[in-house]
């Protein structure tokens, strides 16, 4: 099936320091999506994007659709405690008439105070 | 305030038991599904439902089934738990139609099979 490499897997950072992951795919997606899963808790959807090349900021979080449409990043400024968590990207495409969602592995925040 | 409930947050079954893991949502979402997180592998889905009855295989459907009878209620079955199937369940629901900006998980089902 469908695949998206997320990378890096973890991340160990001093606060106050920016955050980039990134999300690659083999396939086209006409979605792109970034959720957050706070440790005990389920993922919370961050950022929507839905047109190649679109760049959308949410506070101090910033991701950008790739023009190809196979790949989008995630920047964090400023790090912050809260901060601390997992960051999933996936990819929405349509299969037989259906949405379907495709997660990335995962990148794996901490942060040092 | 949107919800979808896991009736179940820590479980401990032993092999070859039947589980039950119960999601219910409160949001009239026509579309549930089930995800399987493992480190380093992200969210896998196992299976979904666009409707009362109605089900469909996701990527890792095996060792695994599901039962929609009422459509606030979304339950998966393990019918003989192995230890290959310890991990976190997560539930989702969405409206009809849509997906990713609209999906909303429960909490998560940590399951050990021992």
């Amino acid at each position: 099936g469908q695949q998206l490499n997320q990378s890096p897997q973890s991340m160990f950072i001093q606060e106050g320091e920016d955050v980039s992951m990134n999300c690659t795919s083999s396939s086209i997606f006409n979605t792109w999506l970034w959720y957050k899963q706070d440790p005990g808790e389920g993922p919370v959807l961050l950022i929507a994007l839905y047109k190649a090349g679109e760049l959308t900021s949410n506070g101090r979080l910033t991701a950008q659709f790739g023009i190809t449409r196979k790949d989008s990043f995630l920047n964090i400024s400023a790090s912050i405690p809260s901060d601390v968590g997992i960051y999933f990207c996936a990819g929405q495409a349509e299969v037989q008439g259906a949405q379907k969602l495709v997660f990335g592995q995962g990148t794996r925040l901490t942060i040092n105070p | 305030d949107v919800k979808v409930t896991q009736s179940s947050r820590y479980l401990v079954k032993r092999t070859g038991e039947k589980v039950f893991l119960e999601c219910v949502q409160d949001m009239d979402h026509e579309n549930m599904f089930w995800y399987r997180q493992d480190p380093g592998l992200g969210l896998r889905l196992i299976y979904f439902s666009y409707d009362v009855k109605m089900k469909e295989k996701g990527d890792i459907p095996e060792g695994y089934s599901v039962s929609r009878e009422k459509k606030e209620r979304f339950s998966l079955i393990l019918e003989s738990a192995s230890t290959n199937q310890t991990s976190m369940y997560l539930c989702a629901s969405s409206p009809a139609g849509k997906a990713g900006n609209t999906i909303y998980f429960g909490e998560g089902s940590w399951l050990t099979v021992v």
